[in-house]
């Protein structure tokens, strides 16, 4: 089952403005991150977030984590027509060794209108 | 250029045929990993490595199996015991122990014939 559930499902918006995406989660996380998908392409990798961080900054993305409801949010600043994509959460579940496996959410998809 | 590849880019399989998705990393992350994503949907994990030689069942391996010889190559057989194959395979690839940040390849859209 899905870990992640991201809302809203789709998002459109005009150019300039800005783009909140939310991630809800179920389990205890060491980490929740964010990935971006262009239509037909991978993942590639936006920011992570720490279970002891509340909230985290990189250029025009803002994140913020609340443990206690188990959610995220992503904020998208001045968004631009390139931001267009699919945005996925993953938590990293909390284990006694090296790496684990992560769980994605099921997406929210971001339009950006020019 | 490092990164990881992922090939062909489009697979058609035939009924009852296996094919084989191909994921090579030059990276040198100890981890790799399999997920199937069906249009509009997450990843869901299909296989994961964490060593050569040693890998394990994600959420939806049936139908499926892998290797890991090497520590670059992590190739996933789709079997003909899975039913409905049709879905776009990505290969992702991490260093094990720190953050888990994921790298991923391009991707696989495999197509029932």
């Amino acid at each position: 089952s899905q870990q992640g559930e991201e809302d809203p499902q789709a998002l459109s918006i005009q150019e300039g403005e800005n783009a909140t995406m939310n991630c809800s989660y179920k389990t205890s996380i060491n980490n929740l991150q964010w990935y971006r998908q262009n239509s037909g392409r991978g993942l590639v990798h936006l920011i992570l977030i720490r279970s002891n961080e509340r909230e985290k900054h990189s250029g025009r993305l803002r994140v913020t984590l609340d443990t206690s409801k188990k959610s995220s949010s992503l904020l998208i600043t001045a968004s631009r027509a390139a931001d267009t994509a699919s945005y996925f959460c993953a938590t990293d579940s909390r284990s006694n060794f090296g790496n684990e496996k992560l769980t994605f959410g099921t997406g929210t998809r971001l339009t950006i209108i020019p | 250029d490092g990164g990881i590849t992922q090939s062909p880019k489009y697979l058609f399989r035939k009924e009852g045929q296996n094919v084989t998705l191909s994921c090579e990393q030059n990276l040198n992350h100890d981890a790799m990993y399999w997920y199937r994503q069906d249009p509009g949907q997450g990843l869901r994990l299909i296989y994961y490595s964490q060593i050569v030689n040693d890998f394990q069942k994600g959420d939806i391996a049936e139908g499926y199996s892998v290797s890991r010889e090497k520590k670059e190559s992590f190739p996933l057989t789709v079997t003909s015991a899975q039913k409905n194959p049709t879905a776009f395979y990505l290969c992702a690839s991490s260093i094990r122990g720190v953050k888990n940040i994921q790298y991923f390849g391009a991707g696989t859209r495999l197509s029932v014939l």
